[in-house]
């Protein structure tokens, strides 16, 4: 079965300091990957995307995210953490063969960013 | 451009009672989704459609519906509510009709079933 996992349910870090919100899949293929961020009350934000290319991608808010294939892995990054950071970070992973486009998530890591 | 809306923001609705929830995407956006998240199962996909029609579909049972107009504004409908129906249904667009196309969310439906 096709498999978003995020092994973190929250990652505290005091701001200034790096940040990574790991992710890890198990999907068939060359899936697209992604990650969103919520802010309370609020809908997800795109954050960026990988679909090919460079392994390092850059997003909103200072935010990167590294792909590695052999390791099925696609960590958020960031090189100075802000306390505005704190939130519930999805990753998201779409198969990219034709048929069923559905998104798959992982059930989110929420991030303290401490003063 | 405006975002994509959401209506309305809040529903308290009793077992048994049916409910309609309204998305409006982002102007030019032809694919809608439609998320359902709790605190216990994350987010779960309910289903997407594109040009009025029903691309993809999730694992609920059928008291869920949807269905999208022909100005790609959508609807979905949950009939005989049970409390777990209880969430929030987040409704998001897409301009690209491929997989690798970002999506964009509402700030969502907050449904309370009591």
């Amino acid at each position: 079965a096709q498999s978003v996992a995020q092994p973190e349910d929250q990652v505290n870090v005091a701001e200034g300091n790096p940040l990574t919100v790991k992710c890890t899949y198990s999907v068939s293929g060359n899936p697209y990957l992604f990650w969103y961020v919520q802010y309370p009350n609020r809908g997800l934000q795109f954050l960026l995307k990988y679909i090919t290319g460079d392994n390092l991608v850059k997003g909103s808010y200072g935010f990167e995210a590294e792909f590695n294939k052999s390791q099925t892995s696609f960590h958020l990054k960031k090189p100075s953490a802000l306390v505005s950071d704190s939130a519930l970070y999805f990753c998201a992973v779409r198969p990219s063969t034709s048929g069923t486009y559905k998104y798959i998530f992982g059930t989110g890591t929420r991030l303290k960013v401490l003063a | 451009k405006a975002g994509v809306t959401q209506t309305p923001r809040y529903l308290i609705k009793t077992r048994g009672q049916q409910v309609t929830l309204s998305c409006s995407p982002i102007s030019g956006h032809r694919s809608v989704s439609w998320y359902q998240q709790t605190p216990g199962q994350g987010l779960q996909f309910l289903f997407e459609y594109f040009s009025e029609t029903q691309r993809n579909k999730g694992n609920f049972p059928g008291r869920f519906s949807g269905r999208q107009f022909s100005n790609s504004r959508s609807e979905m409908n949950v009939s005989t509510l049970e409390l777990g129906d209880s969430a929030l249904y987040l409704c998001a667009s897409s301009q690209t009709t491929g997989p690798s196309g970002e999506q964009y969310f509402g700030p969502g439906t907050r449904l309370t079933v009591t």
